[in-house]
Order: C-alpha cells, then structure tokens, then sequence
C-alpha cells in the first residue's frame, strides 16, 4: 500500500533562518506531488506541485521554494524565514488529477 | 478559486442528527468532485467522491449530491457522532490542474 511520510511535525525556527521539509512517498511511482500551506483556521493554499523529477510549478510567489530530487521526494524549502511563513504545511501525493489526493500528516511551523 | 484568506464557516448540528455540508464550485467543467475530512491538527483525509457521470453516491453513513446544473455538491452524514467534528473541504477537478479547493465548513458536534 502506498505511504507519505512528512517530517518534521512540529518546528519553530527563528526570523532570517533557513528551512527544509521534506516529503516522501513510498508504494508507488511517478505521483504527482505537492505542498500546501493552512494558516490557523483557513483553507488550503496550493503552494507549488510537481508531476515528474525536476519539474516544479509553483502557485504563489514568495521567498519559499520547491525541489523534487528523487521520483518519491519533494523538499520544501526557504533560505530565509518570514513571520508571515508560519502555519501548518501540508504534502499531498496523487496518481494523477483525476485522482484523489493523499495528504501527510503536516508540519507546524512557527516562526518567532 | 480558493479562499484561503476567510475565516471557516461554522455549522452546529445535535448529536443524532443529520449534517449538510454545502459547496458552491465554480467551473462548469469540472468532472471530479471529493469531499476531505481535516481533524484538528492533521492532514485532510479522503471521504467520498464523485464523477459527473453521477448525481448521487453514498457510503458509510455519508452521501454525496451532485446538482451541475447550478453547480452544487452536498455532503450529507447521518445520524452525526461527536467524531464527526472537523473541518470539511469539497475539492474539484476540471482539466490537467491541481483540485482546487472550497473554503472549508468546521462542523461541531453538540453532544
């Protein structure tokens, strides 16, 4: 069966400090995968996606970016943390868009 | 589109009841309709799904209604349980895009 994990669950990092998430997937090959970012009590906003190795498309400018090194592998990343990045983020994983799609179990990040 | 800037509406039901979770989506082309369950603190979890060859299909104690013609999907859950408390999502899928998500509905459960 197929898994996603996602690590850290919980983060607090510092104003000006770099960050990495990172996702993966295992039970299947070739997802679609993509991050997420619900403030508290929001919706969920499409962050970046990516259907195949190096290919990354990305929602929403920022200073966040995104980085598929491995079929199974997606990194969510910043060289430098904002208040504003705080929230819970989120990696999903589908077999295509016509498909459902499977959600990690997120990571708190608040940045102080 | 999304509307990931507003505040959840909120929707009380008694426990036993029955709960309608209402979604308005936007793209009369969209074919592929998913309702998620988000408890607090994890990652949405799939409940039901519906292609637009269908209006109507149910599960365990949960039924999706699907109305093109004015562009609504339902979620309906019967006799609802304190479990049952959560945020809920309808999502939609209209071409070779990412499922684009509602604004999201928290039920709470009165016990």
């Amino acid at each position: 069966s197929q898994t996603i994990h996602q690590w850290p669950a919980t983060l607090v990092q510092p104003v000006g400090s770099p960050l990495s998430l990172e996702c993966t997937v295992e039970g299947t090959s070739n997802p679609n995968l993509y991050w997420y970012r619900q403030a508290a009590g929001r919706g969920l906003q499409l962050l970046f996606y990516s259907v195949g190795i190096g290919q990354i498309s990305s929602e929403v400018p920022q200073n966040l970016s995104a980085s598929r090194p491995q079929d199974r592998q997606f990194i969510l990343s910043s060289k430098k943390l904002l208040l504003s990045d705080s929230g819970f983020y989120l990696c999903a994983w589908s077999r295509g868009e016509s498909y459902g799609y499977t959600f990690g179990s997120g990571t708190r990040l608040t940045v102080v | 589109g999304e509307s990931v800037g507003l505040h959840l509406p909120t929707l009380s039901v008694q426990e036993g009841d029955n709960s309608i979770i209402n979604c308005a989506y936007s793209n009369s082309a969209s074919d592929y309709f998913i309702w998620y369950k988000q408890e607090s603190g994890k990652g949405p979890q799939f409940i039901i799904d519906i292609r637009s060859n269908m209006d109507k299909r149910q599960g365990q104690r949960v039924t999706v209604l699907l109305n093109k013609t004015v562009k609504h999907l339902s979620l309906q859950i019967a006799a609802t349980q304190p479990g049952d408390s959560a945020v809920y999502f309808c999502a939609e899928y209209s071409g070779n895009t990412p499922l684009v998500f509602g604004k999201g509905t928290r039920l709470s459960v009165i016990a």
